[in-house]
C-alpha cells in the first residue's frame, strides 16, 4: 500500500536551518509530483511547495520563496524540503502529499513532522 | 483570486446525516474540488474528488456512507449514518491552472453528538 513517512522535524532557533525528508513506498515514486503542505498549531492546511516527477518544475508559496528548497531523489524514493532562515511563523506540522496526477487532487498524505522555530 | 469558503463548524447526532459545504469563489464555479478528512492528531486522508456536474470519485477504502454532490459554485460532502470516528476536521481543496495554485478551504470541524 502507499506510504509516505516524514522525518527530520525538531526545534530550531530563528534564522536556523532544517531538512525534512519524506520516504515513499507502494507506488512508482518517479512518476508522480509530490507536495509539501503545512499546518500551524490549531490552524488549517497551507500548501507550501511542489516538485514534478522529473524535478524539472518546482513551485513555492510566496512566503517561503528564497528560503525553502524542494528536491527529490527518485533512486531512493525520497522527497526533501530544505528550510533555511526559519521564522517563528514557519512553526507547523509539515506533511508530504502525493498528487494523483496533473490537475488532480492529493490522494495520499504522510503523518507529518513537527517543526518548531523558537529561541 | 481562487478561494474556498467553509463553515468553521458543524454538528449532527450519532446515526444521522450531515452535509458539509465548500463554496468556490466568483469566477471559479466550474472547478473540481477534493475533500480531505483529518481526525484528531492524524494526517489528512483523501476522501473524494467532486466535479462540477456532481460526479465524484472516492479514494481507496472510503465507505459508501460518504458521498459528494455539486450545485453551482458549491460542492458538498454528505456523511450518512454518522459514527463517532467521523468526528474530524474536513477540508476542501482545489487546484487551478496557474503557477502554484493549490488552495485549501479553512476547514469545518464536525462534532458528532
Amino acid at each position: 500500500q502507499v506510504q509516505l513517512v516524514e522525518s527530520g522535524g525538531g526545534v530550531v532557533q530563528p534564522g536556523g536551518s532544517l531538512r525534512l525528508s519524506c520516504a515513499a513506498s507502494g507506488f512508482i515514486f518517479s512518476s508522480y509530483a509530490i507536495h509539501w503542505v503545512r499546518q500551524a498549531p490549531g490552524k488549517g492546511l497551507e500548501w507550501v511547495a511542489v516538485i514534478s516527477a522529473d524535478s524539472n518544475i518546482r513551485h513555492y508559496t510566496e512566503s517561503v520563496k528564497g528560503r525553502f528548497t524542494i528536491s527529490r531523489d527518485n533512486s531512493k524514493n525520497i522527497l526533501y524540503l530544505q528550510m533555511s532562515s526559519l521564522r517563528a511563523e514557519d512553526t507547523a506540522v509539515y506533511y508530504c502529499a502525493k498528487e494523483e496526477g496533473f490537475l488532480l487532487p492529493f490522494d495520499y498524505w504522510g503523518q507529518g513532522s513537527l517543526v518548531t522555530v523558537s529561541s | 483570486q481562487l478561494v474556498l469558503t467553509q463553515s468553521p463548524s458543524a454538528s449532527a447526532s450519532l446515526g444521522a446525516s450531515v452535509k458539509l459545504t465548500c463554496t468556490l469563489s466568483s469566477g471559479h464555479s466550474s472547478y473540481a474540488i477534493a475533500w480531505h478528512q483529518q481526525q484528531p492528531e492524524k494526517g489528512p486522508r483523501y476522501l473524494m474528488k467532486i466535479d462540477t456536474d456532481g460526479s465524484h470519485i472516492k479514494g481507496d477504502g472510503i465507505p459508501d456512507r460518504f458521498s459528494g454532490s455539486s450545485s453551482g459554485p458549491e460542492r458538498y460532502l454528505t456523511i450518512s449514518s454518522l459514527q463517532s470516528e467521523d468526528e474530524a476536521d474536513y477540508y476542501c481543496q482545489t487546484w487551478g491552472p496557474g503557477i502554484g495554485n493549490w488552495v485549501f478551504g479553512g476547514g469545518t470541524k464536525l462534532t458528532v453528538l
